[in-house]
């Protein structure tokens, strides 16, 4: 069964310092990568995706992530974060449809990053 | 454009009950996904409906039940509801249920099981 990993459940952080939070998955098959962000009391919003392609992927508010497919891992960065980073991310694979259908897109359990000033 | 959105925001039900949480998609997506989130876990898939069929289901009991409307929006029901389903269900659209298409989730119906 496929799996996602992510293997710090809280990153401490000063503002305008770099960030890394780390995702590994388990896959022998091609997949689909996915990092959310969950702001309090809000729903999942997309930072990026990994389809195919540049292994480096750009998402928006400055984050970005690199595909390992030797390593199975998806982590994402940031250069510099800031307050309003504060938040959930979760990393996430679609791996391929099963002959019953739908695709089943798998979470992590979350990592919390919480950005000090 | 209005995005996702789930009602009730937030229920309270006895064990034992019924619920039945609604979701309606972003215009024009015509695939729906319902994640149960329970506090401190990622999000677990529970099912996936497109053009008003079931086109996945996760591990979860028969209790769990859904279906997709005409104008494509859905519910999502649990039977004889147990402590254990207290969580924020999620619903999720997305064009179509293709897999590397983007999830745009609503913000979620937070139910409490006492």
């Amino acid at each position: 069964a496929q799996s996602v990993t992510q293997l710090d459940s809280q990153v401490p952080v000063f503002e305008e310092a770099p960030v890394e939070l780390r995702c590994n998955y388990s896959s022998s098959v091609s997949v689909y990568l996915f990092w959310y962000v969950q702001y309090p009391n809000q729903g999942l919003q997309l930072l990026l995706k990994y389809l195919s392609g540049s292994t480096l992927v750009k998402g928006i508010n400055g984050f970005e992530a690199e595909f390992n497919k030797s390593q199975t891992s998806f982590h994402l960065r940031k250069p510099s974060v800031h307050i309003s980073d504060t938040a959930e991310y979760f990393c996430a694979v679609t791996p391929p449809r099963p002959n019953t259908g739908g695709f089943k897109t798998i979470f992590g359990a979350g990592t919390r990053l919480f950005v000090k000033a | 454009d209005a995005g996702v959105t789930q009602s009730p925001t937030h229920l309270i039900k006895t064990r034992g009950q019924h619920v039945t949480l609604r979701c309606s998609p972003i215009s024009g997506h015509k695939s729906v996904s319902w994640y149960q989130q329970v506090l401190g876990q990622g999000p677990q898939f529970i099912f996936q409906y497109y053009e008003k069929e079931e086109r996945g289901r996760g591990n979860f009991p028969d209790r769990f039940s859904a279906r997709q409307f005409p104008n494509y929006s859905s519910e999502l029901n649990v039977n004889a509801l147990l402590l254990g389903d207290s969580a924020l269900y999620l619903c999720a659209s997305s064009p179509t249920p293709g897999q590397g298409q983007e999830a745009f989730f609503g913000q979620g119906t937070r139910l409490t099981v006492v």
